[in-house]
C-alpha cells in the first residue's frame, strides 16, 4: 500500500523560530509532492508543491526533496503565530493518474 | 487557481435520509475528486468525478451509498445516502488545476447525522 508519513505532533515551535515538518513516502516511483496548510474548522489550502530534487522556496516557505531517502520537508522560517495549524503532506503516486495521498498531518503550535 | 464553493456548508440531518452535496467551480476543469474527512483525520478519497461517465470509486466506497454526478466540466454533486452517525464528517470536493496534479479543495460541507 502506498502510504505518505507525518509525525503528527504537535511541533511546538516559538515565534520567530524555523519550523521543520517532515514526510515520508513509500512509492519510490512518485512523481511530486505537496503541502497543505489547514486551519482548525476550514478546508486545505496548498501552500507549496515540489517534484525536483533539492530546495524549492516561496517567502517563508521552503519544501525539500529526497528522491533517494523518500523525504519531503517543509521550513517555515520566522514563524508566526497565524502558521499555527495542521500541515499535510500529500504525494501524487505513479500509476494514479491524478490521485494524490495524503499523509495524517503534523499540528503546528507557534508560541508567543 | 480556480475558484470553488460548495453547498450546504452544514447540514444536520436524521439517520436513514439523504443529503446532495454541490460543487461549483468558476472554470472548466478535467479533475474533480471528492474526499471525506473525519473528525481529527487527514483526507480520503471517496472517488474521482468523470464528466460524462460514472465516477470511479476507490476501496471502501460504493456507488450506492455515494453517488456522484458531473454533468459537466464546472460542476458536480455527491450524495450520502441512507445515512447513519457514522458518515458524520466534512465531505471536500477538489480540483487539478496545474501539469503536476495540485489540488484546490472547496471550502467544505460539515454534516452531522443525528
Amino acid at each position: 500500500q502506498k502510504e505518505v508519513e507525518q509525525n503528527s505532533g504537535p511541533l511546538s515551535v516559538p515565534e520567530g523560530a524555523i519550523a521543520s515538518l517532515n514526510c515520508t513516502y513509500s512509492d519510490r516511483g512518485s512523481q511530486s509532492f505537496f503541502w497543505y496548510r489547514q486551519y482548525s474548522g476550514k478546508s486545505p489550502e496548498l501552500i507549496m508543491f515540489i517534484y525536483s530534487n533539492g530546495d524549492k522556496e516561496d517567502g517563508r516557505f521552503t519544501a525539500q526533496l529526497n528522491k533517494a531517502s523518500q523525504y519531503v520537508s517543509l521550513l517555515i522560517r520566522d514563524s508566526q503565530p497565524s502558521d499555527s495549524a495542521t500541515y499535510l503532506c500529500a504525494a501524487r503516486p505513479t500509476g494514479t493518474a491524478s490521485k494524490l495521498t495524503f499523509g495524517t498531518g503534523t499540528r503546528l503550535q507557534v508560541t508567543l | 487557481s480556480a475558484v470553488i464553493s460548495q453547498k450546504p456548508s452544514r447540514d444536520i440531518c436524521q439517520r436513514g435520509t439523504s443529503l446532495t452535496i454541490q460543487c461549483q467551480v468558476d472554470s472548466q476543469v478535467t479533475m474533480m475528486f471528492w474526499y471525506r474527512q473525519q473528525p481529527g483525520q487527514s483526507l480520503t478519497l471517496i472517488a474521482t468525478a468523470n464528466q460524462g461517465s460514472e465516477a470511479t470509486y476507490e476501496s471502501g466506497f460504493v456507488i450506492d451509498k455515494f453517488p456522484i454526478s458531473r454533468p459537466n466540466l464546472t460542476f458536480s454533486t455527491l450524495t450520502v445516502s441512507n445515512m447513519s452517525p457514522e458518515d458524520s464528517s466534512i465531505y471536500l470536493c477538489s480540483v487539478e488545476n496545474g501539469g503536476l496534479g495540485q489540488q484546490y479543495f472547496g471550502p467544505g460541507t460539515r454534516l452531522t447525522v443525528t
